[in-house]
């Protein structure tokens, strides 16, 4: 059974920072991965989707990364702002797929 | 082009009751998922619909059901509600490339 793990589960830093934020998952037979952020109370937002044949995906001040083989894929945000707070949630979809595995997810507050 | 919608956004329900959600999907879209978000058990797959049939379920009792009509907007009904299915309920529609795009979500309190 597929697991995603986050770490961290929060993280505060100052505005103009730049951050990584981690995946992990079980089983690296993945279709695709892809990272979202969700407002309080809101739903989520799809940020970037990397397929299993890439190894990263930009958008704007974000890039992901993907390395199937051992697991792993990471968010880097550059020069943070508050705007970008939220929580950021990592999913992969994998073969026989019970749709999206989600991790819990990294709380991220941004300071001013 | 717009999001996905879902209706209603707040529902109150007493145990006992049932329930049915409404989710439209991306106009082409023809892939809905429905997801149930915990603060304890975070996100979790409920199903799948692609051209009006499940493609997957996951790990919910019998009392949690879908469907998906002609026009690729979806259902999902939870019968004789529990305290424990209080949850922000969340539809999600795939398009071609694999990505999902999520709804705002239906809020289900259940007292």
């Amino acid at each position: 059974k597929q697991e995603v793990t986050q770490i961290p589960a929060a993280l505060s830093v100052p505005e103009g920072e730049n951050l990584v934020l981690n995946c992990s998952f079980t089983d690296s037979a993945i279709y695709n991965l892809q990272w979202f952020r969700q407002d309080p109370g809101k739903g989520l937002t799809s940020l970037l989707l990397i397929q299993s044949s890439q190894r990263e995906q930009t958008s704007g001040r974000l890039n992901a990364s993907l390395d199937k083989s051992s697991g792993r894929s990471t968010l880097y945000i550059a020069a943070s702002q508050p705007g970008d707070s939220a929580t950021y949630l990592c999913a992969v979809r994998g073969p026989g797929a019970d749709g999206l595995t989600f991790g819990k997810g990294t709380h991220l507050i941004i300071q001013p | 082009k717009a999001g996905v919608t879902q209706t209603p956004r707040y529902l109150i329900k007493t145990r006992g009751q049932q329930v049915t959600l409404s989710c439209s999907p991306i106009s082409g879209h023809r892939s809905v998922s429905w997801y149930q978000q915990t603060p304890g058990q975070g996100l979790q797959f409920l199903f799948e619909y692609f051209s009006e049939t499940q493609r997957n379920k996951g790990n919910f009792p019998g009392r949690f059901s879908g469907r998906q009509f002609s026009n690729s907007r979806s259902e999902m009904n939870v019968s004789t509600l529990e305290l424990g299915d209080s949850a922000l309920y969340l539809c999600a529609s795939g398009d071609p490339g694999g990505e999902q795009y999520f709804g705002p979500g239906t809020r289900l309190t259940v007292t």
